[in-house]
């Protein structure tokens, strides 16, 4: 079974509207962390937000947000007011476990969105 | 602060050559990880190192090897290339006392294997 699955391959959003990016994940450890990723066409992968398994608030940084429903694993990303800039491949992520046992992530297959203005 | 160095950024290599892959992590953290990008695969972990020690190690063929110096720079090798070795090689890099810190990712080496 895939440890991460995201469903929409391609997702479009109006400028300044809000988008969710939907992730389940599979998994039977208690401890594990679930990230999201931004992929630009450049290549770099970078860092949104974290969600740890036992943070009972949902994780929020800046415009993203992360909608965690733990019974459901499910890890949705929520972009609010949408820039051309956000534009890219997201990718959801989790690692098992604790750092010290391993720092291994499973990716999910991504979600390329597509800003319109 | 400067980021994660790979290089090179990019590659081309025949059937059956060899390729080293170098990667230098950012400064203070000592867990590196590599990852193949394909369309077709998406993102898959190939090893994790931790002081000079393999940790993890993904589901790739022996062909598919990596070390780690005492510095935490890391070099990846694949041998005896393949066409389905062309891929976007991810290096990334962590500290291992922050759960939420996640990686730092390098800007990759694309590898076209002809």
């Amino acid at each position: 079974a895939q440890k991460i699955t995201q469903t929409q391959p391609g997702m479009f959003v109006q400028e300044k509207e809000a988008v969710t990016l939907d992730c389940t994940y599979d998994t039977s450890d208690q401890s594990y962390g679930l990230f999201w990723y931004k992929q630009p066409s450049s290549g770099e992968m970078i860092f949104l937000i974290y969600q740890g398994s036992y943070d009972e608030q949902n994780a929020t940084e800046g415009r993203y947000s992360l909608n965690f429903q733990k019974a459901r694993k499910s890890a949705n990303l929520v972009i609010s007011a949408s820039q051309l800039g956000d534009s890219a491949m997201y990718f959801c992520a989790m690692r098992e476990g604790q750092l010290w046992t391993g720092n291994q992530f499973y990716f999910g297959t991504g979600t390329s969105l597509t800003v319109i203005p | 602060k400067a980021g994660v160095t790979q290089t090179p950024r990019y590659l081309i290599k025949t059937r059956g050559q060899q390729v080293t892959l170098s990667c230098s992590p950012i400064s203070g953290h000592r867990s590196v990880s590599w990852y193949q990008q394909t369309p077709g695969q998406g993102l898959q972990f190939l090893f994790e190192y931790f002081s000079e020690t393999q940790r993890n190690k993904g589901n790739f063929p022996g062909r598919f090897s990596g070390r780690q110096f005492s510095n935490s720079r890391s070099e990846m090798n694949v041998s005896t290339l393949e066409l389905g070795d062309s891929a976007l090689y991810l290096c990334a890099s962590s500290y291992l006392d922050r759960q939420d810190y996640g990686y730092t990712f390098g800007s990759g080496t694309r590898l076209t294997v002809v």
